[in-house]
């Protein structure tokens, strides 16, 4: 059984650019939430996916965006980057979205915008 | 809204000794409770969980944690602690009904001296 994939490991970007950070659930998972880990800070929830539909999402701003695909895997895309997204961005997967599901989380994107 | 409150940030101790960490919450409505593991460049591990019932919960690796409502905390303790439990703790509260979205404390670095 594949555990929570995510790429690339580390991305150097500066202010103004885009990114694209891509996660791939654990197999027979259907739900993906993201969060953003700053430096020193516990995780803050960004959004969820399920079932390719967005199921919850966090205090984010709408250039955090997200998709999920067909197979569940899913991206997060951030435009027009700030220095305060330097970050890093964790995936986690899980059977269905509600409390009773265990997350899994991968191991993480470190996002660093200069 | 919902809130967390990890007390220590740093926590250090001598091996085999045991330890507690502390976690606050605030919540207008009824709670799910969660303990977290964050070990160095990796993703986060669900230690356990509480959903209902006995508010005395055990999870992973010879931990557990006590919901106490009416102080509003849930307190993880582990009785003799290992040099491999040195981590990172985050406690995370989800209002119950609806999707899972978590709120996570700041973390609690636990340093296990030999």
């Amino acid at each position: 059984e594949t555990g929570v994939t995510q790429s690339p490991t580390h991305l150097i970007k500066t202010r103004g650019q885009q990114v694209t950070l891509r996660c791939s659930s654990q197999s027979g998972h259907n739900t993906v939430s993201w969060y953003q880990q700053a430096l020193g800070q516990g995780p803050q929830f960004i959004f969820q996916y399920y079932r390719e539909e967005e199921n919850g999402r966090g205090n984010f701003p709408p250039r955090f965006s997200g998709l999920q695909f067909p197979n569940y895997s899913s991206e997060l895309n951030v435009n027009a980057l700030e220095l305060d997204d330097s970050a890093l961005y964790l995936c986690a997967s899980s059977l269905g979205a509600g409390e009773y599901n265990e997350q899994f989380f991968g191991p993480g994107t470190r996002l660093t915008v200069l | 809204a919902q809130s967390v409150t990890q007390l220590d940030s740093q926590v250090p101790v001598f091996e085999e000794a045991p330890v507690e960490l502390r976690c606050n919450y605030s919540s207008s409505v009824s709670v799910y409770l969660f303990w977290y593991v964050q070990y160095p460049n990796q993703g986060l591990q669900l230690l356990l969980k509480y959903l209902s019932g006995s508010t005395l919960v055990k999870g992973i690796n010879g931990f557990e944690a006590e919901f106490n409502k009416s102080q509003t905390s849930f307190h993880l303790r582990k009785p003799s602690v290992h040099i491999s439990d040195t981590a990172e703790y985050f406690c995370a509260v989800s209002s119950s009904g609806g999707s899972y979205i978590p709120t996570f404390g700041r973390g609690t670095s636990l340093i296990v001296h030999p």
